[in-house]
């Protein structure tokens, strides 16, 4: 089926590990993101992409590092985890045409938990 | 900076009942407005979109209409049954080239009792 895979769907890392969340798509989408979603806080922008090879900082930047070596994969990478990242991580891709934005294709999430 | 302000949660209905949810806007451009669906343990999934002003979007039963001179973009539904479950998100993005983020309001709780 086409669309938005993120893996792991799970994890429970201990603080001061690292780890990576693997986003890939198969619509060919230029603009790839990655967002957190806390209780009482709806979605928070982490970091996008607008093409390979281009990363830029959304919100809620600070310990998280982003690649986009391939079009159809957005990395998210957590060097030193710590308690505070314990959240739901999603992923997302979107396509636009002319100057209208035609919304964004989720993931299913990352259920992650630091100890 | 763009902002959406959501009706707070969370709402419980019975079945059958008409369910309004509320969402503003702020914005400088002429934004795309669109609401999205969270069903419990999924990602987000788009429900439906307008793209300018007094267009409607509509989807399963679900209306909005992008009212421009009340920044507004409310959700409406005639008759909610148990599945509409969910949370629901409203939000923006701005018409402007290489600014293709959107703005999410915090999302509405919504749960509907037989």
């Amino acid at each position: 089926n086409a669309g938005v895979t993120q893996t792991p769907k799970f994890r429970v890392l201990k603080t001061g590990q690292s780890m990576t969340l693997l986003c890939a798509q198969d619509m060919n989408h230029e603009y790839m993101y990655w967002y957190r979603q806390d209780p009482g806080m709806g979605l928070r922008l982490i970091h996008y992409s607008v093409g390979e090879g281009t990363t830029a900082k959304g919100e809620v930047p600070d310990g998280y590092n982003v690649s986009r070596l391939k079009k159809q994969n957005f990395l998210l990478g957590l060097e030193s985890a710590a308690p505070s990242q314990t959240s739901v991580y999603f992923c997302a891709s979107s396509s636009r045409t002319g100057r209208r934005h035609y919304g964004y294709t989720f993931g299913s999430g990352t259920r992650l938990t630091v100890v | 900076g763009d902002s959406v302000t959501q009706m707070e949660g969370p709402v419980t209905l019975s079945e059958e009942a008409f369910l309004t949810i509320n969402c503003t806007y702020t914005a400088t451009g002429y934004p795309s407005l669109f609401w999205y669906v969270q069903y419990p343990g999924e990602g987000l999934q788009l429900l439906l979109k307008a793209t300018k002003a007094d267009d409607k979007g509509s989807n399963k039963g679900f209306e909005a209409t992008y009212r421009k001179e009340t920044t507004s973009f409310h959700l409406e539904k005639g008759s909610v049954q148990v599945s509409d479950s969910a949370v629901y998100f409203c939000a923006l993005s701005e018409a402007n080239f290489g600014n293709e983020k959107l703005t999410f309001g915090t999302g509405t709780r919504l749960t509907i009792i037989p």
